[in-house]
C-alpha cells in the first residue's frame, strides 16, 4: 500500500485556463474527500464521494469546480476558468467506511497539488 | 466566526520543553476530535484522536477534550526538533460523510 497519491504535485497556470487534478486513493477505500488549503489556513472541505456517488458538496465549490469519481476508484477535480483566488493546495483524502472506530473512520491524506494561478 | 478557532502562532520553544496547543469550537454536535501534524509541503497525518470528553495519551503526546467548555488541547512532552511542524486540530460529528472541520493550524518550532 503506497498511500494516497496526487498528480500533478505542482501546477502553474494563467488566469482563465482550465486545470484538472487527479487523486488515487488507498486501494479499497470507498470514501474519498477533497479539501482546499490556502496559505496559513487549515484545510476546508470541498466534496465527498462514497464509491462513485458524490454525496456532499461545500458551498465553496462554485459552478467552475467539478469533481468525478468514475467506477469508484480514482477521482478528478477540474477547475474551469481559473481565478487568482483559486491558488491553493488541493488535498485529497480517503478512508474506508466500515472500519468505524467509535463512529468515525480515519482519513488518510495525499501530499496535495499546489496550484498557482498567475 | 469560524466553527473552530486555533491560534496560528508561531510558537517557538527550546528542545525538551512541554508544548501546549489549543483549539476552541462552537458546534456542540462535534463528537470526534483529532490532531493532525503537517510538515511543510506535505499532507496532514493523524497524530491522535479522541471521542467525546476525556484524556488520551500516546507516548509523548496527550490529547484532552473538554466538551463543556468546547475546548481541546494537545500536550507534547520532551519536545524534539523533529516535532517542528504545523499542528491542526480537526473535528467532526457522527454523520454519513465524516467531513472534517479544521482549525487554522499552529506552527511550532522546536529549537535544538
Amino acid at each position: 500500500d503506497t498511500g494516497v497519491s496526487q498528480n500533478p504535485r505542482h501546477k502553474i497556470t494563467k488566469r482563465g485556463q482550465n486545470v484538472t487534478f487527479r487523486c488515487d486513493p488507498i486501494s479499497e477505500h470507498n470514501r474519498l474527500y477533497w479539501y482546499r488549503q490556502t496559505l496559513g489556513q487549515g484545510p476546508e472541505f470541498l466534496t465527498y464521494f462514497q464509491n462513485e456517488a458524490q454525496l456532499e458538496k461545500s458551498r465553496l465549490l462554485s459552478d467552475r469546480f467539478s469533481a468525478e469519481r468514475p467506477k469508484g476508484s480514482f477521482s478528478t477535480l477540474e477547475i474551469q476558468r481559473t481565478e487568482q483566488g483559486d491558488s491553493a493546495m488541493y488535498l485529497c483524502a480517503s478512508s474506508s467506511a466500515g472500519t468505524f472506530k467509535a463512529g468515525w473512520d480515519e482519513q488518510f491524506f495525499g501530499p496535495g497539488t499546489r496550484l498557482t494561478v498567475l | 466566526q469560524k466553527e473552530v478557532e486555533q491560534d496560528p502562532g508561531p510558537l517557538s520553544v527550546p528542545e525538551g520543553a512541554i508544548v501546549s496547543l489549543n483549539c476552541t469550537y462552537s458546534n456542540s454536535a462535534f463528537q470526534y476530535f483529532m490532531w493532525y501534524r503537517q510538515y511543510s509541503r506535505k499532507g496532514p497525518e493523524l497524530l491522535m484522536y479522541t471521542y467525546s470528553s476525556g484524556n488520551k495519551e500516546d507516548g509523548r503526546f496527550t490529547a484532552q477534550v473538554d466538551k463543556s467548555s468546547k475546548y481541546i488541547s494537545l500536550f507534547i512532552r520532551d519536545s524534539q526538533p523533529s516535532d517542528s511542524a504545523t499542528y491542526l486540530c480537526a473535528m467532526t460529528q457522527r454523520s454519513n460523510t465524516g467531513k472534517l472541520i479544521f482549525g487554522q493550524g499552529t506552527t511550532l518550532q522546536v529549537k535544538p
